[in-house]
């Protein structure tokens, strides 16, 4: 099974200011046949099912707003929200869908400083 | 719009069954591969199973492989998740989610298993 490991665990950034979180794989998620990382990321808000924001590493997901930026390749990942608003309070999750059994990192919970 | 609601949660003796539906709707069923994810109280999520967009394969966790039993009825627009021999670390919120490629795309709200004597 591939592992995702995720840091930090949780993050503090002030308003307006850059929040940045990554994801490792255990094994290489990028399919050289097709060019594409298969690593989606997910935000649940408290209270709330989780919801897709980024696919094949890099991709929003229709209605996600721009601030919200994917990056990496291979086995290394960052999701960066270019100016913190208060409604990115949440835990994000990356997950990998490159082979069965699908896995989760462990979250990364995001507050406001 | 898409829509997926998960019914059939509650509490559970262990070593019982217990069966989950998700009703889906706003979308092509047969288009999607259908998966169950679970998330215990204060935990993070945890893939559970998928069905392929056919019915023609399916896969689990290690962890319920042998117990669980996922199925869908393209006639209904919906799937389910047949858990037996359950056991209190089962206990969780069981997510139906939809995928119409490789990655999951849609959730449902929940439904929340308890197992306990």
């Amino acid at each position: 099974d591939i592992v995702m490991t995720q840091s930090p665990d949780s993050l503090a950034v002030s308003l307006g200011e850059r929040a940045t979180m990554n994801c490792k794989s255990s094994q290489n998620v990028l399919d050289n046949s097709n060019n594409k990382n298969y690593l989606a990321w997910y935000q649940q808000k408290p209270g709330q099912p989780p919801s897709l924001l980024l696919y094949w590493s890099s991709t929003r997901e229709s209605g996600v707003p721009d601030r919200f930026i994917g990056s990496g390749s291979g086995t290394d990942f960052t999701l960066t929200i270019s100016s913190l608003q208060a409604e990115d309070v949440a835990v994000y999750y990356c997950q990998q869908y490159y082979s069965l059994p699908i896995t989760f990192g462990q979250g990364t919970r995001l507050e406001i400083k | 719009q898409v829509q997926l609601v998960e019914s059939g949660g509650g509490v559970v003796q262990p070593g019982r069954s217990l069966r989950l539906s998700c009703a889906t709707s706003g979308f092509i069923f047969t288009n999607y591969g259908m998966h169950w994810v679970r998330q215990a109280p204060g935990k993070g999520l945890e893939w559970v199973a998928v069905i392929w967009y056919d019915g023609s394969k399916t896969w689990y966790a290690d962890s319920v492989k042998g117990r669980f039993t996922i199925s869908r009825d393209d006639s209904k627009d919906s799937v389910y998740l047949q858990m037996a021999s359950l056991r209190a670390d089962d206990t969780a919120v069981y997510y139906c989610a939809g995928a119409a490629a490789a990655f999951i795309d849609s959730w449902g709200r929940g439904t929340l298993v308890t197992v306990s004597s």
